[in-house]
C-alpha cells in the first residue's frame, strides 16, 4: 500500500523557516517525480515545488522560487522542503504528492501537515 | 484568481446526477491530459480522473470524465451522501513552470 506522511510542520514567526518531511512507502520511491502542493485555509490547491526521480530536474512555483528548496533521498525513500524567509501568505497545509509514471496526475497525497506563519 | 475556472458550487439530490465543469485555454486544458481530484472535509485530495477520462482503481464508475477543446468536465451519478467533497481540476500549463494548475475548487452539495 503506497503511503505519504509528511511531518515538520507548526507555527513559525515571519521570516523564520521551517523543513517539512514527507515519508514515503510502499512504492519504489526512487522510480517517481515527488511534489509538494499547499492549501491556504479555506482555499484551493496551489503547486509549489517539484523534483524528478534522480534530483536532475527541479521545479519551483514563482510564489515561492529563491525561498523554498526542494530535496529528496532516495535511500531514505524521504522528500524535503526547506522554507526559509516563511511570510503570511505560506500558511497553508502542505502535501506531498506523487507524480505517475507518465506525469499526468497526482495519484497519491499524504495526509498533510499544516504551517502556520504568524507573529 | 486561479488559472482553470469551476463554478463554486453545486448541488443535486441523492440518486441525482452532476456535473462540474472545468475552463481553461490552449496553452493548458487544450494540450495536456485533465486530472480531477476529490477532497473530503478534512481529508487529503484523492486522484478521481486521469487522462480526462480514466479511474483509477478502485473508484466507481459513477464518476466519468471528458475534455473538449479548452473545457472539461466531472460527472457523477447516483449521487450519495458520502460524495459531499470539494472537487478540483488539474491540469499543466505550458506558458507556466513546470508544475500542475488546478482550478479553484467546486464544492458539492447532496441535499
Amino acid at each position: 500500500e503506497v503511503q505519504l506522511v509528511e511531518s515538520g510542520g507548526g507555527l513559525v514567526k515571519p521570516g523564520g523557516s521551517l523543513r517539512l518531511s514527507c515519508a514515503a512507502s510502499g512504492f519504489t520511491f526512487s522510480s517517481y517525480s515527488m511534489n509538494w502542493v499547499r492549501q491556504a485555509p479555506g482555499k484551493g490547491l496551489e503547486w509549489v515545488s517539484s523534483i524528478s526521480s534522480s534530483s536532475s530536474y527541479i521545479y519551483y512555483a514563482d510564489s515561492v522560487k529563491g525561498r523554498f528548496t526542494i530535496s529528496r533521498d532516495n535511500a531514505k525513500n524521504s522528500l524535503y522542503l526547506q522554507m526559509n524567509s516563511l511570510r503570511a501568505e505560506d500558511t497553508a497545509v502542505y502535501y506531498c504528492a506523487r507524480l505517475t509514471i507518465f506525469g499526468v496526475a497526482y495519484d497519491y497525497w499524504g495526509q498533510g501537515t499544516l504551517v502556520t506563519v504568524s507573529s | 484568481q486561479s488559472v482553470l475556472t469551476q463554478p463554486p458550487s453545486v448541488s443535486a439530490a441523492p440518486g441525482q446526477k452532476v456535473t462540474i465543469s472545468c475552463s481553461g485555454s490552449s496553452s493548458n486544458i487544450g494540450n495536456n491530459y485533465v486530472s480531477w481530484y476529490q477532497q473530503l472535509p478534512g481529508t487529503a485530495p484523492k486522484l478521481l480522473i486521469y487522462e480526462n477520462n480514466k479511474r483509477p482503481s478502485g473508484i466507481p464508475d459513477r464518476f466519468s470524465g471528458s475534455k473538449s477543446g479548452t473545457s472539461a468536465t466531472l460527472g457523477i451519478t447516483g449521487l450519495q451522501t458520502g460524495d459531499e467533497a470539494d472537487y478540483y481540476c488539474g491540469t499543466w500549463d505550458s506558458s507556466l513552470s513546470a508544475g500542475g494548475v488546478f482550478g479553484g475548487g467546486t464544492k458539492l452539495t447532496v441535499l
